[in-house]
């Protein structure tokens, strides 16, 4: 079963907008992340988040994670057309070695 | 440094045929996985691998085989094709152990299968 659901499925916004997508997961983690994947292409890493932390920077990139409700956000300020893409989170749990994956929100920038 | 190289990039198989996706880094990396895309939802894993020798099964294993007699290479075969495989398959690799200890995952830029 999926451990990452994100939250909205699609987003399409215009260029200099602002890109909140959510991420939901259902066991205590150890850190979350979160990837782009361009269509057709393989993942791309863009910033982790470790349990003891609320939030990071990234560039552009704000994430904030909140433990008590299971959930993170990623926020993209100043979208960009090139921004256009699916953004996935994934947990790990404990010292597992394994990451597993949300559904992804597919995210769309009009010019 | 080319990262994490798949090959093939596009394969059609017929139900019933065996194949080997190829999957080698060149960053040294302890850690390598195998994944499934498939449409509407996220990466599955199917296997992976901690080191050379050693491998474990992720979340949807049956129908694969993996080895790891070297730490560049983690070939994934499929045994006898079913028409459920057809997917996108990823292959990515880590430092040490991998996600667990907060580490980053490169990924690979996939090969379609489509199994007929």
């Amino acid at each position: 079963s999926q451990q990452g659901e994100e939250d909205p499925q699609a987003l399409s916004i215009q260029e200099g907008e602002n890109a909140t997508m959510n991420c939901s997961y259902k066991t205590s983690i150890n850190n979350l992340q979160w990837y782009r994947q361009n269509s057709g292409r393989g993942l791309v890493h863009l910033i982790l988040i470790r349990s003891n932390e609320r939030e990071k920077h990234s560039g552009r990139l704000r994430v904030t994670l909140d433990t008590s409700k299971k959930s993170s956000s990623l926020l993209i300020t100043a979208s960009r057309a090139a921004d256009t893409a699916s953004y996935f989170c994934a947990t790990v749990t404990g010292t597992a070695s394994k990451l597993t994956f949300g559904t992804g929100t597919r995210l769309q920038v009009t010019l | 440094n080319a990262g994490v190289t798949q090959t093939p990039k596009f394969q059609v198989l017929k139900t019933g045929q065996s194949m080997t996706l190829q999957c080698a880094q060149d960053m040294n990396h302890e850690y390598m996985s195998w994944y499934r895309q498939d449409p509407g939802m996220g990466l599955r894993l199917i296997h992976y691998s901690v080191g050379a020798g050693i491998t474990d099964q992720g979340e949807v294993p049956n129908g694969y085989n993996v080895s790891r007699s070297t730490t560049e290479d983690f070939p994934l075969r499929l045994l006898s094709a079913a028409p459920s495989q057809t997917s996108v398959y990823f292959c990515a690799s880590s430092y040490s152990n991998g996600p667990g200890v907060g580490n980053t995952i490169y990924f690979g830029e996939g090969s379609w299968l489509t199994v007929v």
